[in-house]
C-alpha cells in the first residue's frame, strides 16, 4: 500500500532561517506526492507537487520540494521562514485507486 | 473563483440522531472526495466519487455511514445513529478527475461534528 511517513512532530524555527519539513515515502510503481498546508479551522491548501520530472519542485508561498529517489523522501522547504508560516503541514501521495493517503502532519511553528 | 464550499461549519447534536454534511465541488470538477480529521486518526480517506462511476466506498467505517453525489456536483454525506466517536471535522474535496487526475485536490473549510 502508497504510504508517506513524517517523522517529525513539530519543527520550530526561528524567523529567517531555512525551513525543512520532512517525508518520506512507501510506494509500488511511481510516485505521486503533494504537500498541503492547513491553517487552523480551515482546509487544507495545496502547496506542490511531484508527478514526473525535475526533483526539484517549486510551489506557492516560496515553498520548494526536492524529491529523492534513493532516500525515497519528498522534503518541503522553504529558505527564509515567516511567522505566518507557522501551520499544519501535510505530506500525501496518491494511490492507485486515486485516495490520498497522508502523513500525520507536521505542527510547524516559527518563532519571531 | 468559488472553492469548495461545505456547510454547516459547525454541527453539534446528541448522540443517537442522524446527521447530514452538505458539500459543493468547484464547478467542472468530476472527482469528489470525504476525508474525515480526528486527532487520535489523522486524515482518513471515506468515500470517492468519480463522475457517473460506482463510488468507492471502502473507507466509510461503518454502515451508518453513507454519501450520495446528484447529478454529479453536490454531495452529502450522512452519518446515521451518531456516536461521540463520530467527532471529528469531514473535510470534501473536489479535482479534475479523468485526464486531470494527477491535479490537485482543492478542499473546502470542512465540518467540525460534535457528538454530545
Amino acid at each position: 500500500a502508497q504510504s508517506v511517513a513524517q517523522p517529525e512532530d513539530q519543527v520550530n524555527v526561528a524567523e529567517g532561517n531555512p525551513l525543512t519539513v520532512k517525508c518520506t515515502y512507501s510506494v509500488s510503481g511511481n510516485p505521486y506526492l503533494f504537500w498541503y498546508v492547513q491553517y487552523p479551522n480551515r482546509g487544507l491548501q495545496f502547496l506542490l507537487k511531484y508527478i514526473t520530472g525535475d526533483n526539484l519542485v517549486k510551489g506557492s508561498y516560496g515553498f520548494e520540494a526536492e524529491f529523492n529517489k534513493s532516500q525515497t523522501s519528498f522534503h518541503l522547504k522553504k529558505p527564509s521562514a515567516l511567522v505566518s508560516d507557522s501551520a499544519l503541514y501535510f505530506c500525501a501521495v496518491r494511490d492507485p485507486n486515486n485516495r490520498l493517503a497522508f502523513g500525520k502532519g507536521n505542527q510547524v511553528v516559527v518563532i519571531p | 473563483g468559488a472553492g469548495v464550499s461545505q456547510s454547516p461549519s459547525n454541527k453539534v447534536t446528541e448522540k443517537g440522531k442522524d446527521v447530514e454534511l452538505r458539500c459543493d465541488p468547484i464547478s467542472g470538477h468530476t472527482a469528489l472526495y470525504w476525508y474525515r480529521q480526528s486527532l487520535g486518526q489523522g486524515l482518513e480517506f471515506l468515500i470517492y466519487f468519480q463522475g457517473n462511476s460506482a463510488p468507492d466506498k471502502s473507507g466509510l467505517p461503518s454502515d451508518r455511514f453513507s454519501a450520495e453525489r446528484t447529478g454529479g456536483s453536490v454531495s452529502t454525506l450522512t452519518i446515521q445513529r451518531t456516536q461521540q466517536e463520530d467527532s471529528a471535522v469531514y473535510l470534501c474535496a473536489s479535482s479534475l478527475g479523468g485526464q486531470g487526475i494527477n491535479q490537485p485536490q482543492h478542499f473546502g473549510d470542512g465540518t467540525r461534528l460534535s457528538i454530545l
